[in-house]
């Protein structure tokens, strides 16, 4: 099983509401990411876990906030977002993230979002 | 810091015929390449990647990609492309920061394949 699932698929929020999207891969993997993407741009690297401790944040302001409960799982929880947050949000996983052997992330199908 | 960048933003083809996505990386001493896949609406998978070894990689897909040292590049190639191919193409390098692994794209490359 190679899939990394993410719900919800569609995310319509207001600037003041709170939300969270979800991330899930039972293939073992220690290490998870998240991804912003705009559209027909690259994804952009927001964060990364690694042994469920935080390893990096690319400046990513303080409305957004990830959280890794376990191995398994990885939330984005969202608060007072601008309209110019409105993405596709991915997330990825791969074995380890700590070894520098080039290794291959699996993506979920993304959770599109639109703040108004 | 790695990155790569890709020369074309998007190459129509007519199906059949061959296509080859441009990428090139910035020097470095341990190079790993990688090609993603985007089809409309979905997430990125991984078509290919280049570790180390043979500087010619294959796709189940029938796509191929050489690594090139020299000319730091790393190109995709069809020999012949179908409808189905249609998506956007990825270039990125695995770099390292913070003690943890990242992906750096390329700006993508949108393949269209015209009947």
């Amino acid at each position: 099983d190679t899939e990394v699932t993410q719900t919800p698929k569609h995310l319509v929020m207001g600037m003041t509401n709170k939300k969270s999207l979800k991330c899930e891969q039972h293939m073992g993997h220690r290490a998870m990411y998240w991804y912003k993407q705009k559209a027909k741009k690259p994804p952009e690297l927001m964060f990364v876990y690694s042994y469920e401790k935080l390893s990096i944040n690319e400046s990513v302001p303080s409305r957004f906030s990830p959280e890794c409960p376990n191995s398994s799982l990885l939330n984005l929880h969202l608060h007072a977002l601008q309209p110019e947050d409105s993405a596709l949000y991915l997330c990825a996983s791969s074995q380890d993230g700590a070894e520098w052997v080039g290794e291959t992330q699996y993506f979920g199908p993304g959770t599109r979002l639109l703040v108004l | 810091a790695q990155s790569v960048t890709q020369l074309d933003s998007q190459v129509p083809v007519f199906e059949e015929a061959p296509v080859e996505l441009r990428c090139n990386y910035s020097s470095s001493v341990s190079v790993y390449l990688f090609w993603y896949v985007q089809y409309p609406n979905q997430g990125l998978q991984l078509l290919l990647k280049y570790l180390s070894g043979s500087t010619l990689v294959e796709s189940i897909n029938g796509f191929e990609a050489e690594f090139n040292k020299s000319q730091t590049s790393f190109h995709l190639r069809k020999p012949s492309v179908h409808i189905s191919d249609t998506a956007e193409y990825f270039c990125a390098v695995s770099d390292r920061a913070q003690g943890a692994q990242k992906l750096v794209f390329g700006q993508g490359t949108r393949l269209t394949i015209n009947p």
